[in-house]
């Protein structure tokens, strides 16, 4: 069964440090998702893209986050400066299009930062 | 302000009986509605989705049923299994141009008993 890989499962860093998570979406999916999700809560959309493109980064905190899709395959989120706040799980997520509902989650990254 | 409510965190149920987790939504414009099942350290899995023409869709032993006047829907898990227990959120999405995003529930915290 075909399945969204990220990297790494676990992150423990000290703040001020970078950061960064990899994801490989179902194969053939278009559509690529980062969501950061804190314990209690639903998960938060980052970042959305299309391909290569990206859709929505509306919610990204552009000034420490970053996040690409060169080729709009696999995709790495990137943290710099990372801060206390950060600490979450970061979840990566694919559907096979843009406008098509269901998106398919990995296992996500459990990012400490201390 | 919460579009998607899941108005319970917890729930506990014996194993063999049902399990009804209830979720609450505001936007009309939402025309489809999803559940996701959540282990802790794990992402989201997809269990079952209904598009808003429908009041009804069966997967095995997980129902979701949509009241769309109510803006009320709910998923059924007959029989409950100890397997079972885990985080389950509803998400709901409307199409926005050629987009759709889900918006996410805070999740119930559902505990099978043997």
């Amino acid at each position: 069964e075909a399945e969204v890989a990220q990297s790494p499962r676990y992150k423990i860093t000290e703040k001020s440090q970078a950061v960064a998570f990899w994801c490989d979406p179902i194969s053939g999916h278009a559509t690529l998702y980062w969501y950061r999700q804190i314990l209690g809560q639903g998960p938060e959309l980052l970042v959305q893209f299309q391909d290569e493109s990206v859709v929505d980064d509306s919610q990204l905190p552009k000034d420490r986050f970053s996040a690409e899709r060169l080729k709009g395959v696999d995709s790495t989120l990137k943290i710099q400066p990372a801060e206390l706040g950060d600490s979450a799980m970061y979840l990566c997520a694919s559907s096979l299009a843009v406008g098509l509902g269901t998106q398919y989650f990995g296992p996500g990254t459990r990012l400490t930062v201390l | 302000d919460q579009q998607v409510k899941q108005n319970s965190p917890s729930l506990s149920v014996q194993e063999g009986r049902i399990s009804i987790l209830n979720c609450d939504y505001t936007n009309s414009m939402f025309d489809y509605f999803l559940w996701y099942k959540k282990y802790p350290a794990e992402g989201p899995t997809f269990l079952i989705s209904i598009s808003s023409i429908k009041d009804k869709n069966e997967d095995g032993r997980f129902t979701v049923f949509l009241n769309k006047s109510a803006k009320h829907l709910s998923l059924h898990i007959v029989p409950s299994q100890p397997g079972d227990s885990a985080v389950y959120f509803c998400a709901a999405s409307a199409r926005s141009g050629n987009n759709r995003k889900l918006i996410w529930g805070l999740g119930t915290s559902l505990a099978v008993n043997p």
